[in-house]
């Protein structure tokens, strides 16, 4: 079946620095999705991509979708201890999966005060 | 404000018992979803319904069974629950392309 691969697994950085994470895949995807997952609850959706090449922003993050249509990207710039959490890509594609989304495994981020 | 909610957050039983695991929708979406999460790791899909009466199982075998008889409701019950059943179990809807994700259940079985 479709498969996303998600790198890094985890990441420790500095606060301040920037971040970035992507998502593979051997399938082409119509939509790419980055959600969040604070410790203890659901994750949350940041940034929907729908058009292959497109490049959105949501404050500090940034995402790409990839223009083969197989990757995506997000950038975190200016990392704070809040940015805690676990990163999950998703893609979905209308006429695979019976339509659902298919996650990634997620990047978990630890931020050093 | 939360527009999908489970219930309970926290459940610790004892093995053998029946449970079941209530999930909200105020959204009016069709399609819901259930996933099964240990800590920090990725999420499997047990179940999804894409309507009323509809129900299939996802790609994670899950002795749990659901039922859609409403719209806006879609639990999940353990006839019998193991020690193995313990994760965190995550519900979601969705109209077309993103999902909402309620807040999830922590269950514990002893």
């Amino acid at each position: 079946g479709q498969q996303l691969n998600q790198s890094p697994q985890s990441m420790f950085i500095q606060e301040g620095e920037d971040v970035s994470m992507n998502c593979t895949s051997s399938s082409i995807f119509n939509t790419w999705l980055w959600y969040k997952q604070d410790p203890g609850e659901g994750p949350v959706l940041l940034i929907a991509l729908y058009k292959a090449g497109e490049l959105t922003s949501n404050g500090r993050l940034t995402a790409q979708f990839g223009i083969t249509r197989k990757d995506s990207f997000l950038n975190i710039s200016a990392s704070i201890p809040s940015d805690v959490g676990i990163y999950f890509c998703a893609g979905l594609n209308y006429g695979g999966s019976q339509g659902n989304l298919i996650f990634g495994k997620g990047t978990k981020l630890s931020v050093k005060p | 404000e939360a527009d999908i909610y489970q219930t309970p957050r926290y459940l610790v039983i004892g093995t053998g018992k029946k449970i079941t695991l209530e999930c909200s929708q105020t959204m009016g979406h069709d399609k819901m979803y259930w996933y099964q999460q240990d800590p920090g790791m990725e999420l499997h899909l047990i179940h999804y319904s894409y309507g009323v009466n509809s129900t299939e199982k996802g790609d994670l075998s899950s002795e749990s069974t659901v039922s859609r008889i409403r719209t806006e409701h879609f639990p999940l019950t353990l006839e019998s629950a193991r020690p193995s059943h313990t994760s965190q179990y995550l519900c979601a809807s969705s109209r077309s392309f993103g999902y909402t994700f309620g807040s999830g259940t922590r269950l514990t079985v002893v």
